[in-house]
């Protein structure tokens, strides 16, 4: 079974730019989270789905974060425009409905704004 | 104050020893409480989880939950230096289903050959 992978893994990009982050969960997995770590802080929640709907986005930093998951499978995550505070690893996780707690992280992607 | 709170370490142990982590949460209201491994430039990987106050074995690992100290560890029996990592510890409001983890820092162990 294939895990949570990530795409890109290294992003570099100048402040003002976009990026967009993807993530795509282990088959099957209704939850889809977002987490984020900066440099020298704890991972930080983000955004949770349930399937293609928004189920927490209490994390999120400000509206220059936009969240989708289209058809409740991938999901991506835009950064538009970038600060330099923006920079960290941003973690994807899944996990099955109801009853599963285990989240499955990915390998991260690491964003540094310059 | 940090909502889930860890010695950031490091913490050293010489192979064979108990190492034992501490981490304290602020909410109440949390209900679910897991511990994380991750090595160096990879992704946090599930090691236990414990929903009831008590002792939760499994392996050489056993989480211990406080609630009413609002307190868990984890105690890594006959440590190996395979076990060098960050445990993070997270709790969630959630019992049994989804939910976001909230994660303290990390506290970096060393197990010494």
């Amino acid at each position: 079974e294939a895990g949570v992978t990530q795409f890109p893994s290294h992003s570099v990009i100048e402040k003002g730019q976009t990026v967009t982050l993807r993530c795509d969960p282990i088959s099957g997995h209704d939850n889809l989270y977002w987490y984020r770590r900066v440099m020298g802080k704890e991972i930080k929640f983000l955004l949770h789905f349930v399937k293609e709907s928004k189920q927490d986005e209490s994390g999120m930093p400000n509206n220059r974060f936009l969240a989708e998951r289209t058809g409740g499978t991938y999901s991506t995550l835009k950064v538009q425009p970038a600060e330099l505070e923006d920079s960290g690893v941003y973690f994807c996780a899944s996990s099955q409905g109801r009853g599963q707690v285990q989240q499955y992280f990915g390998p991260g992607t690491r964003l540094t704004v310059t | 104050q940090k909502e889930v709170e860890q010695n950031s370490g490091p913490l050293s142990v010489p192979e064979g020893a108990i190492a034992s982590l501490n981490c304290t949460y602020s909410d109440r209201g949390s209900q679910s409480f897991f511990w994380y491994r991750q090595y160096s430039g990879k992704s946090p990987e599930l090691i236990m989880f414990i929903y009831s106050n008590g002792d939760k074995e499994d392996g050489r690992f056993t989480a211990q939950l406080n609630k009413a100290s609002q307190y868990v560890s984890l105690l890594i029996r006959d440590s190996q230096p395979s076990d060098s990592a960050t445990y993070l510890c997270a709790v969630s409001r959630i019992y049994n289903q989804g939910g976001k983890l909230i994660f303290g820092q990390g506290t970096e162990l060393s197990v010494k050959p």
